[in-house]
């Protein structure tokens, strides 16, 4: 199964300003998620993303506020903008195929202060 | 859309011993796989064991196996001869052939006991 980078792996920002998270797949893989975590919560989906096109946004999460790019086959990023006290949870990134099981990034703990 | 639920908040195992952790699923589609996932501490999401609908046969992956009833849309992980590396959040999650996303439960934290 795919391995996935995911970088950083924590980071403390101040307010109104914007994280980049990064995912690195070792391989290329159709599908690619992001997803939000609060602490001792289950996994909330924020979107897909497609490559090569618009990612496709879930209930509740806008483009605006969490700006994603796809590339190619082997990469993705997410960038939380704007941030408030709100925002601060974990960020995974997953990738794969259904028949075959969605590898994930090891995760991304924001703290916005 | 699909529903997955974890009915138990946490459980507790004595080393050496069986577990059972129950998840229970809803979904219109045919065509749908299922996983059970583990998270320790370290927050890392470790895919543990996944289930084709189509296969009648309950999967097996060494010390972890499922009970899958389908006609119930009930997905049980039995963990056999239980470690202290099994203690974790285990979540169980549901994706269909086609939308490919998953949707997850609320998660079991197992306890691992000497």
């Amino acid at each position: 199964s795919a391995v996935i980078s995911q970088k950083p792996s924590r980071d403390i920002c101040q307010r109104g300003t914007s994280l980049t998270i990064q995912c690195q797949v070792d391989s290329q893989v159709t599908m690619m998620f992001w997803y939000r975590q609060q602490p001792g919560q289950s996994l909330t989906l924020i979107a897909t993303a497609n490559q090569g096109s618009e990612a496709t946004y879930e209930s509740g999460f806008v483009i605006d506020k969490f700006p994603i790019s796809r590339p190619n086959l082997t990469f993705s990023t997410l960038t939380v903008s704007n941030m408030s006290p709100e925002d601060s949870s974990i960020y995974l990134c997953s990738g794969g195929q259904p028949n075959y099981g969605y590898t994930f990034g090891s995760g991304t703990r924001l703290t916005v202060v | 859309a699909q529903t997955v639920t974890q009915s138990q908040p946490e459980m507790s195992v004595q080393e050496a011993e069986t577990v059972t952790l129950s998840c229970t699923y809803d979904t219109s589609e045919s065509d749908y796989y299922l996983f059970w996932y583990k998270q320790p501490p370290s927050r890392q999401m470790i895919l543990v064991i996944r289930q084709e609908a189509y296969k009648q046969q309950n999967a097996t992956e060494n010390r972890f196996s499922v009970n899958f009833q389908k006609a119930a849309k009930s997905f049980s992980l039995k963990i056999s001869d239980s470690q202290l590396g099994d203690a974790a959040m285990y979540f169980c999650a549901a994706g269909t052939g086609t939308a490919s996303k998953l949707t997850f439960g609320t998660g079991t934290r197992l306890q691992v006991t000497l």
